[in-house]
């Protein structure tokens, strides 16, 4: 199984400034020229929400201010500029194969 | 809109079973893929089953194959976990998700979840 570990754990940022999220698998997640790793949002209460998927592309109704990057076992999810709304917790996740794995999630508290 | 709501949560001892349902709307149910999400009490997330558009392949991780099954009546927009032999590291919150035009498995859309715990 491909294991996703993000860090940090948690971390607490300015109102406007950046907010980096890392997420490193324990094998490429690539193929065909893609690389399948997905972020998602989560709040109290609620389910996930679909930000960035394949790496890079922006999620239909997510702002600008999230974007991601990365390939083969190493990607980041940056926040820029942090909004109040962003406080909640963001997980990765592979869809490069079976099984589908997540990372362990990460708190973002903002300052 | 598109709108999943899942049903069927429940407590249950260890070694029983229980049945899920997912009632899907706002698109057209029978061309997409589904999935089950759980999520633990220690809001760790792991994905539980997928079942194809038409519902001929299905595909579970090793922590719950042989135990639960996925299926679909695509006349009724409805999807299903059924799980039997219940352990308490089922205890989880249940979501249904649906995978993009593509069948990729990633999750734009998902229920509520519905709360399934395993406690003698």
């Amino acid at each position: 199984d491909i294991v996703l570990t993000q860090s940090p754990a948690s971390l607490a940022v300015s109102l406007g400034q950046r907010a980096t999220i890392s997420c490193k698998a324990s094998q490429s997640v690539d193929y065909d020229g893609d690389s399948y790793m997905n972020w998602y949002q989560q709040k109290p209460g609620q389910p996930p929400k679909l930000l960035i998927y394949a790496a890079s592309n922006l999620e239909s109704g997510i702002p600008a201010r999230f974007s991601g990057s990365g390939s083969g076992t190493d990607f980041t999810l940056n926040i820029h500029p942090v909004e109040e709304e962003d406080a909640a917790t963001y997980y990765c996740q592979q869809s490069n194969e079976d099984p589908y794995t997540f990372g362990g999630g990460t708190k973002l508290e903002i300052k | 809109e598109v709108q999943l709501v899942e049903s069927g949560g429940d407590l249950v001892k260890p070694g029983g079973s229980l049945k899920l349902s997912c009632a899907a709307s706002g698109f057209t149910f029978s061309s997409y893929g589904m999935s089950w999400v759980r999520q633990t009490p220690d809001k760790r997330l792991e994905w539980v089953a997928t079942i194809s558009s038409g519902g001929s392949y299905t595909y579970y991780p090793d922590s719950v194959k042989g135990r639960f099954t996925i299926s679909r009546d695509n006349a009724k927009n409805t999807l299903y976990l059924q799980m039997s032999s219940l352990k308490s590291e089922d205890t989880a919150m249940y979501y249904c998700a649906r995978h993009d035009e593509y069948g990729n498995h990633w999750f734009a859309y998902w229920g509520q979840g519905t709360l399934v715990t395993v406690s003698a």
